[in-house]
């Protein structure tokens, strides 16, 4: 069965440092991996995927993702936050199930930004 | 022009009510879905529509019955409601030639009193 750990609950960064938020996946095959962003009251909005080719995408907002798979990983990276970066981040894995397209998601993590 | 339009957007009922969320999308899509987030903010997905059929069922209790009537919506009646149905419920889209990238609507989020 497929899942994701995200082991970070919640991360402070000063605005203007550099983010990485944690995820490992477990999935038996060539994973889909995607971020999604929630702000508060929000619904999710993709920030970036991967589904194969180079290990480093790019996504919107300024935000990268690196996929290891020795190491079943793929963190988001952003070099400098911004405060409107403060907001609830969710790794997903996706995979078919019957047919069917099935997104994991992890538990999230909560990135505050202090001003 | 929204992409994926939930309504409404909060819903507030006694228990043992009946209530429907209804989820619309303008982007094409042949694949639907009805995520469920907790108070923990653990998201888990509950059904699936391709093409007005049902392809994934997540063992959710039989007091949900999505409804597709055409490709563009998916809706979700739940009768009976119980406290433990207090979430936020995301509806999703996705082509499922490409390679599963969803995009969600807002959210409903229910408050079962």
């Amino acid at each position: 069965a497929q899942s994701v750990t995200q082991p970070d609950i919640h991360i402070t960064v000063s605005e203007g440092a550099s983010l990485e938020l944690r995820c490992n996946y477990s999935y038996g095959a060539t994973p889909y991996l995607f971020w999604y962003v929630q702000s508060p009251g929000q619904g999710l909005q993709l920030l970036l995927k991967y589904f194969s080719g180079d290990t480093l995408v790019q996504g919107i907002k300024g935000f990268e993702a690196e996929f290891k798979r020795s190491q079943s990983s793929f963190n988001l990276r952003k070099p400098s936050v911004h405060w409107s970066d403060a907001a609830e981040y969710f790794c997903a894995v996706g995979g078919f199930t019957g047919g069917g397209n099935k997104l994991t998601f992890g538990t999230g993590t909560q990135l505050k930004v202090e001003l | 022009d929204t992409a994926v339009s939930q309504t409404p957007k909060y819903l507030v009922t006694q228990m043992g009510n009946d209530k429907s969320i209804k989820c619309e999308q303008n982007l094409g899509h042949d694949t639907m879905y009805w995520y469920k987030q907790d108070s923990k903010k653990f998201l888990k997905i509950m059904f699936s529509y391709n093409n007005k059929e049902l392809i994934i069922n997540e063992t959710v209790p039989n007091r949900f019955s999505p409804k597709s009537p055409d490709k563009a919506h998916l809706n979700l009646h739940i009768n009976s409601l119980e406290l433990g149905d207090s979430a936020v419920y995301f509806c999703a889209s996705s082509q499922m030639d490409t390679l599963q990238t969803q995009y969600f609507g807002p959210g409903t989020r229910l408050l079962v009193l």
